[in-house]
Parts: C-alpha cells; structure tokens; sequence
C-alpha cells in the first residue's frame, strides 16, 4: 500500500528555522518526483516544488524560490521541507504527495500543520 | 509560467443535480490536466486524469473532458458525499486553478 507520512504539528516562532518531513512507503522511492503543497487557512492549494529522490534533482515554484528547501533522503525514503528564518505568513497546511507521471499527484500525506507567531 | 482559472469559485446546487465546473489555461496544455476533490480538514483526493480518465475507485458520476485550454469537470447527479472543493491542477508547471467550492442549495 502506498502511504506518505507526515511529521506532526509544529508551532514556532518568526525568525526560527524548521524541517518538516515526509516518509514514503509501498512504492519505488527513488523513482517518482515528490511534490509539496501549501495551502493558507482558508485558501486554495499553490504548488512549491518538486524532489527526484534517486538523484535530487529538485525544481520549484517561483513563488517558493530561495524561500524554502527540500531535499531528501533516500537511504529513509524521506523528503523534507525546510525554513531557515519563519515567517507568521508561512502559517499553513503543508502537504506532501507522490507524482505519477501520467496521474500527477495520485498520493497525499496527511499534512503538516505549521504554526508561526509570536 | 501557465494560470489556470477555474469558475464559478462557489456553486450552490441541491442533490440529484448535474453539475460542470470549468478550469481555463492560459496557453494549452494538450491534456495534461488533473482534478482534485478537497473536503474541509482533509488531503485532496485525485479523480480525474489527464483530462478525462476516471481514478481508480472514484464513482463513474464523475467525468473530465476538454483539451487545449478549456476542460470540464462534470458530476452527473450530486451526491451528499460530493459537497467539497474541487481544483484542477496542469501538468507542465504544477500550478492548480484557485478551486470551486460546490455547497447545498
């Protein structure tokens, strides 16, 4: 069964940094693209990136240029989402999910709910 | 980058209705589109791909079309289960439509 889990709620304050985390199983891990996802309360849902765990490869969104990381690890079938300095606007809803190439995103983690404020 | 535009944002409708919502891109993207159902506090679920093929386990109410920059999401009679939000999303850059909430009339 494929499955994506997601680390759990994380409440911060601005300025700190923070890596989420996202762990694939039942499937090839380091042969589908891993997408991100955020979603704003209340909003829709706006594409980040994108991570090829085989080799890293890794494209974004510019809306999400220089202003998140991912990266993974294929040796624990993880993908990651990284801050270095929070914003209170970086609230949100983060979801991971698989990319099939001819289904694109056919599978979701639960989603991480990111919290930042002073 | 491509801009998907859905409409209408909110729909009210009541069971047993037939319900179409539409997603424009701003360039085409052949086929090359996906359809989401999003329910509050849950993870988007995928129904539609590549325009108009039906995901595995999702009711045959359910039906994409379209290509180029104009496509449809159409729910046959609407089910209790179907009062979501629905977003297309394209394949070439990721970018999803802003999504249509379909509410009880």
């Amino acid at each position: 069964e494929v499955q994506l889990v997601q680390s759990g709620v994380e409440v911060k304050k601005p300025g700190e940094s923070l890596k989420i985390s996202c762990k694939g199983s039942g499937f090839s891990f380091t042969t589908n693209w891993i997408g991100w996802v955020r979603q704003m309360p209340g909003k829709g849902l706006e594409w980040m990136g994108l991570i090829y765990p085989g080799d890293s490869d890794t494209r974004y969104s510019p809306s999400f240029q220089g202003q998140v990381t991912i990266s993974a690890d294929k040796s624990i079938s993880t993908v990651y989402l990284e801050w270095s300095s929070l914003k209170a606007s970086d609230t949100a809803m983060y979801y991971c999910a698989r990319q099939d190439t001819l289904k694109l995103f056919d599978y979701w983690g639960q989603g991480t709910l990111v919290s930042v404020s002073s | 980058d491509i801009q998907m535009t859905q409409s209408p944002s909110t729909l009210s409708a009541s069971v047993g209705d037939r319900v179409t919502i539409t997603c424009r891109a701003s360039q085409s993207i052949s086929s090359w589109l996906a359809w989401y159902q999003q329910k509050p506090g849950k993870a988007p679920k995928l129904l539609i791909y590549k325009a108009s093929s039906l995901e595995s386990g999702v009711p045959s109410r359910f039906s994409g079309g379209g290509s180029g920059t104009e496509f449809t999401l159409t729910i046959s009679s609407l089910q209790p289960d179907d009062f979501a939000t629905y977003y297309c999303q394209q394949y070439h850059s990721w970018t999803f439509g802003q999504g249509t909430k379909v509410e009880i009339k």
